[in-house]
């Protein structure tokens, strides 16, 4: 099993760049979960999925952020245009309804920093 | 809004005490309780969960909750330089939408 998979492990662009952040979870998994971690906020859920199917986009701080999931084995967290605020790690995590609530697993991350 | 508090820390310890982890929430309808560890610049990997009041063992981990006090520990024995982390506790009221603590560091002294 090789975890959840994410790209890019880092990124680095300028303010007002359109950025994409890709994660594969883990195969089986009907749940995908986007999270944003700062130093000052620590872990906050932006969006999560269920077999594909946006559950809770409350968390999504502004329109300039989207998030699509086309198929089960892929998702992509989108900031047009990105402001240096946007600077965080954004961890994609994913689990299996089948048993029960027992967490989450989380992929490397991706560290983002607008400039 | 709900919260999960956690002293920031760092918490210190010496090699081989007990280290002792808290969190509080404030939800009280609160169902499921997660303890993550999170080593600097990882993801949080997931360590014990626990559902029910009282006590869960696994390994050299206990977690503790008290649902009345919306209170829930981690205790660590015989605590490891390799378990210095930050440590983050997370709660969820029956859905997959967790609610996470910013995490307390805990240093563990050789």
């Amino acid at each position: 099993d090789a975890g959840v998979i994410q790209s890019p492990r880092h990124e680095v662009t300028e303010m007002g760049q359109e950025v994409t952040l890709r994660c594969k979870p883990i195969s089986g998994h009907d749940y995908l979960f986007w999270y944003r971690q700062t130093m000052m906020r620590g872990l906050e859920l932006l969006i999560y999925f269920n077999n594909n199917v946006p559950i809770d986009d409350s968390g999504m701080p502004e329109d300039r952020f989207s998030a699509k999931m086309p198929n089960a084995s892929f998702s992509t967290l989108k900031i047009q245009p990105s402001e240096p605020r946007d600077s965080a790690v954004y961890f994609c995590a994913s689990s299996y309804s089948g048993t029960g609530l027992y967490g989450y697993t989380f992929g490397s991350g991706t560290r983002l920093t607008v400039v | 809004q709900k919260e999960v508090e956690q002293n920031s820390g760092p918490l210190s310890v010496p090699e081989g005490a007990i280290a002792s982890l808290n969190c509080t929430y404030s939800d009280r309808v609160s169902q499921s309780f997660f303890w993550y560890r999170q080593y600097s610049g990882k993801s949080p990997e997931l360590i014990m969960s626990i559902y029910s009041n009282g006590d869960k063992e696994d390994g050299r981990f206990t977690a503790q909750l008290n649902k009345a006090s919306q209170y829930v520990s981690l205790l660590i024995r015989d605590s490891q330089p390799s378990d210095s982390a930050t440590y983050l506790c997370a709660e969820s009221s029956g859905t997959y939408k967790y609610i996470f603590g910013t995490g307390t560091r805990l240093k563990v002294l050789a």
